[in-house]
């Protein structure tokens, strides 16, 4: 079954530094979304992303925050300069349909530590 | 706001016994609900999901849930746990924005299976 791979599994870095988390959606897949889950709280939404452009974001999704389809395979979340709030995981999921109807499918994650 | 609320973040279970996981929501509308199972190191996978029609629904690895307009609840069960069963278990809502739908999510709630 087709899967959401996202990259690296671990990332860890130093406040201040930039970021980029990569994730290839599911191949036929038309909506992209990034969440993310700080450890011990909820799974959060970030931004939704269709024909190439944000559909929704969240008041987390700042201007540091930025996404991107570069080649019309991998989906990337970059942030530009990191807090230690940003330390959580970081989830990409996609869908072949809208949100409603559609269910997400995950990929496994990306474990993010600021130090 | 259409939202989720999970009661009891940890459950623990004998193996062969029920698992019985609790999830009210809040809607103004029609909800579609969802449960999601996310394993130790792993992504959110879908265990189910509701959206019209059949108010008791089945999902993978012998979960069902049904959904009960007049106590405002999605409760997920399986008669039997078995120990592959430990995981945490995320009930969602899929809320509409301005542009698209997002899931929102309960805390989660942790599932042990004792010997």
């Amino acid at each position: 079954e087709p899967e959401v791979t996202q990259t690296p599994s671990h990332q860890v870095t130093q406040m201040g530094q930039e970021v980029i988390l990569r994730c290839v959606p599911i191949s036929n897949h038309l909506y992209f979304y990034w969440y993310r889950q700080i450890l011990g709280q909820k799974v959060e939404f970030l931004v939704s992303f269709y024909n190439n452009e944000i559909s929704e974001k969240s008041e987390i999704f700042d201007d540091q925050f930025s996404v991107e389809r570069p080649d019309g395979s991998n989906f990337t979340l970059k942030i530009r300069s990191t807090k230690l709030e940003d330390s959580a995981m970081y989830f990409c999921a996609s869908s072949p349909g809208q949100g409603k109807h559609s269910p997400l499918h995950f990929g496994n994650g990306t474990r993010l530590t600021v130090t | 706001a259409q939202s989720v609320t999970q009661l009891g973040s940890h459950v623990s279970v004998s193996e062969g016994a029920l698992v019985l996981l609790r999830c009210n929501y809040s809607s103004s509308v029609p909800p579609y609900l969802f449960w999601y199972v996310q394993y130790p190191n792993q992504g959110l996978q879908l265990l189910l999901k509701y959206t019209t029609g059949a108010t008791l629904v089945k999902g993978i690895n012998g979960f069902e849930a049904e959904f009960k307009k007049s106590e405002t609840s999605f409760h997920l069960t399986k008669p039997s746990a078995h120990m592959s069963d430990a995981a945490e278990y995320f009930c969602a809502v899929s809320v509409r924005t301005s542009n698209d739908y997002k899931l929102s999510f309960g805390a989660g709630t942790t599932v042990t299976v004792r010997a």
